[in-house]
């Protein structure tokens, strides 16, 4: 089966410093994708970056990166130099595929969540 | 990036009545749309995998006569909550990946209060 973990419920960290989110991941199919999304207190989720199963690079998008350790299931977030704005829920996921009736689609899984407050 | 719509994004019924709540990709077409429920500082839950031109499919423990969801074009898919009652309050929140594209793109979400 296949699940996500994210072990930090709230994180802190000083504006203008990096701060690791942690995600690891549990799944026997060698296709997926790992998703990080930001939900700000309005409640929309904001895509940051995504990670193939079968990238060889780490992803990066801007102040958001991505560090994929296939090895150990893991798939942290790092963003760097933060900004109060980034004060807000973070949700790690994993899509896999599922197949159903002949049709196949990709279905998320979301870790539980972490709450990233920026101080000033 | 791309965008997906949600509307209402609050909505207020009385319990007994039926509400429904619309998810519509603005710039991409997406065969199969996916319908979350997200109780106050917790993840979200998948309820139901939406597909375009056939039957939603439902997960576990939710029921699909209560939460109806219809998936009339590439662009729309519609949750329809039946007979409201106070412990369906929560926020909603569809999503939706463009075709042939790796990116689940979310919509604003939707905060319904049954009273």
């Amino acid at each position: 089966a296949q699940k996500i973990t994210q072990t930090q419920p709230g994180m802190f960290v000083q504006e203008k410093e990096a701060v690791t989110l942690d995600c690891t991941y549990d799944t026997s199919d060698p296709s997926y994708g790992l998703f990080w999304y930001k939900q700000p207190s309005s409640g929309e989720m904001i895509f940051l970056i995504y990670q193939g199963s079968y990238d060889q690079q780490n992803a990066t998008e801007g102040r958001y990166s991505l560090n994929f350790q296939k090895a150990r299931k893991s798939a942290n977030l790092v963003i760097s130099a933060s900004q109060l704005g980034d004060s807000a829920m973070y949700f790690c996921a994993m899509r896999f595929m599922i197949n159903a009736g002949g049709t196949s689609y990709g279905k998320l899984t979301f870790g539980q969540g972490t709450i990233l407050t920026v101080h000033p | 990036g791309a965008v997906v719509s949600q509307h209402p994004s609050w909505v207020i019924c009385k319990s007994g009545t039926s509400v429904k709540i619309e998810c519509r990709s603005l710039d991409f077409q997406a065969t199969t749309m996916f319908w979350y429920r997200q109780f106050p500082k917790q993840s979200l839950m998948l309820m139901a995998t939406s597909n375009e031109g056939s039957k939603a499919t439902y997960e576990q423990g939710v029921e699909k006569d209560k939460f109806l969801i219809n998936h009339a074009s590439l662009t729309l898919s519609t949750l329809t909550v039946t007979s409201a009652h106070p412990e369906d309050s929560s926020f909603y929140i569809c999503s939706a990946r463009p075709l042939g594209g790796n990116t689940i793109y979310f919509g604003e979400g939707s905060w319904l209060t049954v009273v």
